[in-house]
């Protein structure tokens, strides 16, 4: 069965600084892994997904992704934290094969300081 | 297209009594789910529809809980009769694969349902 686990329920990090977010799946196949970002009051949308091929994977917003099967991770990483970044932001994995319904994390709150 | 239409956006509502809420998805769309959004629990996937047909609803918490769709262009979530612990923040999601590259979901703004 797949699952994800997202460490840290809150991040907090200064304007400009580095962003990390951890995600680590679980997974029998090679997995379909997505980040999504819910701003308040908002529905979840795609920031970046990865399914085959390179596995550095860049998405909107100046977000990327590296997939590591040896670690079986997907940290989501931005270089400078910009205001505008505070939210939510979930990992999610999905079993192609299986029924690729994908199974989200917990989520993870991003604070941004001025 | 206007993306994924839940409503209403919000609902207040006394314990006992019967909840709907609405969803219209993306139109071309073959894929609808419903996900019900908790503090305790996260983001838990309830029951998805393929082609108005419903695959799996085993996330579905229990008898007091029902999902149609009756056509292409809308679902309901009905919960009757509601208790304090149902409320929520409820998804609606579309997606045109399920599979593949492309594969995608496409979230409404979500129901946020009090029970008082």
């Amino acid at each position: 069965a797949q699952s994800v686990t997202q460490l840290g329920s809150h991040v907090s990090v200064s304007e400009g600084a580095l962003v990390l977010l951890r995600c680590n799946y679980s997974s029998s196949v090679p997995p379909y892994l997505f980040w999504y970002v819910q701003y308040p009051n908002q529905g979840l949308q795609l920031l970046l997904k990865y399914t085959t091929g390179a596995t550095l994977v860049k998405g909107i917003n100046g977000f990327e992704a590296e997939f590591k099967k040896s670690e079986t991770s997907f940290h989501l990483t931005k270089p400078s934290a910009h205001m505008s970044d505070a939210a939510e932001y979930f990992c999610a994995v999905s079993e192609p094969g299986g029924s690729y319904i994908p199974t989200f994390g917990r989520g993870t709150s991003l604070i941004v300081h001025p | 297209d206007a993306g994924v239409i839940q409503s209403p956006r919000h609902e207040v509502t006394e314990m006992g009594q019967e909840v709907t809420l609405r969803c219209k998805p993306i139109s071309g769309h073959d894929y609808l789910f419903w996900y019900r959004q908790t503090m305790m629990r996260g983001l838990e996937l309830l029951i998805y529809f393929n082609n108005n047909v419903p695959i799996d609803d085993s996330g579905m918490p229990e008898d007091r809980f029902s999902a149609k769709m009756p056509n292409a262009s809308f679902s309901t979530l009905k919960i009757q009769p509601s208790e304090p612990r149902d409320s929520a923040v409820y998804f609606c999601a579309s997606s045109l694969f399920l599979t593949g590259r492309n594969s995608e979901a496409f979230f409404g703004q979500g129901t946020r349902l009090t029970v008082v």
